[in-house]
């Protein structure tokens, strides 16, 4: 019940394409959803998190949706570039105590 | 301002031998995360600190893993004996915790190969 489940593992998108990736979580106490985007070499970084008052959030090219009674949530990056090409982590927790359940990573490349 | 500092970069080390990790929070973060994250998962929670109290250690292997943080300010994670299957990168976060600004800002880990 504390899984988060993240596809798919790998992603190809051609530049200027939309790129999407999904996660589905069964905890109904989670209330805190942040997407994370790590290069290679480095620590993960957050990119956007969403709380479930809202179904959509929106951060220049990227964003959540979020469906709560499906238990799911998805990252759209538009016009994807070269330099989005990164492995891509969502996540869940309990929004007071932050302890966050992670996926096992989408591995996007976007081709030129 | 300054991110989150670990060192050493890379370890290498054979089995049955131990080792230690360290990390410097961002300065004035009350809480600090130890992850592991082998290669080709998400990272996977080890110990939780708020100040230098432990809030979380559940899924820390406490006979072979040990932390603490010293004044509520730097931390060491150490392995003893370390195996085979502690070949993983061992990240730092830390967060204020205060408000609404829960974001945790990780370090770029330690790469720790046992061979």
């Amino acid at each position: 019940q504390q899984q988060v489940k993240q596809s798919p593992q790998s992603l190809i998108v051609q530049k200027g394409g939309i790129s999407i990736i999904n996660c589905a979580y069964e905890n109904t106490a989670f209330d805190y959803f942040p997407w994370y985007q790590q290069f290679p070499g480095k620590g993960p970084a957050l990119l956007i998190a969403i709380r479930p008052d809202v179904s959509e959030k929106k951060e220049g090219r990227f964003t959540i949706s979020f469906n709560k009674s499906a238990k799911q949530f998805s990252l759209h990056i538009m016009d994807s570039q070269p330099g989005d090409s990164a492995t891509y982590f969502c996540a869940a927790a309990i929004y007071s105590n932050y302890q966050l359940i992670w996926g096992a990573g989408t591995k996007l490349i976007i081709k030129p | 301002e300054a991110g989150v500092a670990q060192s050493p970069r890379y370890k290498i080390i054979e089995k049955r031998q131990s080792v230690a990790f360290w990390c410097n929070p961002i300065s004035g973060h009350a809480t600090l995360y130890w992850y592991q994250q082998i290669l080709g998962q998400g990272p996977k929670l080890l110990i939780q600190f708020q100040n230098n109290g432990v809030v979380d250690d559940s899924q820390l292997p406490k006979d072979r893993f040990s932390a603490e943080r010293l004044k509520g300010v730097d931390s060491t994670l150490k392995i003893q004996p370390a195996k085979l299957e502690d070949s993983a990168v061992y990240l730092c976060a830390s967060s204020a915790q205060t408000g609404k600004n829960t974001e945790a800002f990780f370090g770029q880990g330690t790469r720790l190969t046992v061979v």
